[in-house]
């Protein structure tokens, strides 16, 4: 069981919007620790998506945001693409774990 | 351009000693603020973070891998060296290297293209 929590899955229709959810506890991301994305293509490594909440590498569409709230992180993408099929994984830091920590990973489906 | 690229045996018996190498390019590990870490990946399951070394010798391992684990740097070959005690089928999985980026947590970008390592009898 992960030290954060995503859901399983979320699908879409292309061009729609998606969210995905990922919650910590006081220890993790509500003790004020910053939330990295991860998009996974199956059989390839994971890529960065979104780091310190909110920042784009270079050659992430502006389609994908990131935002922090509390205890929990959201990464959504809007203009839903067939590309955009994967898993993705949030990432942050527990303190009383003394662990960088990883959600269990969701899995997108465009429908 | 950094890249990173691990090695190491594809099948261990149980009990076994995995030992991972990681070579990289385009970073100086004896540069300040310069990291390595390793995270793994069973079949079909999440990321687990497993071990970090930083450009100062300093290392942070797993809590509950510590006892197993042993991080490991060599500047001149631009390598990282992972070795994983008492191997067992669960530790079945790919171990992916990546380079760390300071931050409040650090975050890993970009990685290895991974090893599958195989635990069975």
């Amino acid at each position: 069981q992960s030290v954060l929590t995503q859901p399983p899955s979320v699908s879409g229709a292309p061009g729609q919007r998606v969210t995905i959810s990922c919650t910590g506890s006081s220890s993790s991301i509500g003790g004020g620790y910053d939330v990295h994305w991860y998009k996974q293509v199956p059989g390839l490594a994971p890529k960065l998506l979104i780091y310190a909440n909110s920042n784009r590498p270079s050659g992430v569409p502006d389609r994908i945001s990131g935002s922090k709230s509390g205890t929990s992180a959201s990464l959504a993408i809007t203009g839903l693409q067939a590309e955009d099929e994967a898993e993705y994984y949030c990432q942050s830091y527990d303190n009383i774990l003394r662990a960088w920590v990883f959600g269990g990973g969701t899995k997108l489906t465009v429908l | 351009q950094i890249t990173l690229k691990e090695s190491g045996p594809t099948l261990l018996k149980p009990t076994q000693t995995l030992t991972l190498t990681c070579t990289f390019s385009g970073f100086s590990l004896s540069r300040s603020g310069v990291g390595v870490g390793w995270i793994r990946q069973p079949p079909g399951k999440a990321l687990e973070w497993l071990a970090l070394v930083y450009w100062d010798d300093d290392k942070a391992y797993s809590p509950s891998l510590k006892s197993r684990l042993t991080i490991t740097k060599d500047t001149s070959k631009n390598q990282v060296v992972l070795t994983m005690t008492n191997m067992d089928p669960v530790d079945t999985g790919t171990y992916y290297c990546a380079h760390r980026r300071w931050g409040s947590p650090d975050w890993f970008d970009p990685w290895g293209q991974g090893t599958l390592v195989t635990v069975s009898s």
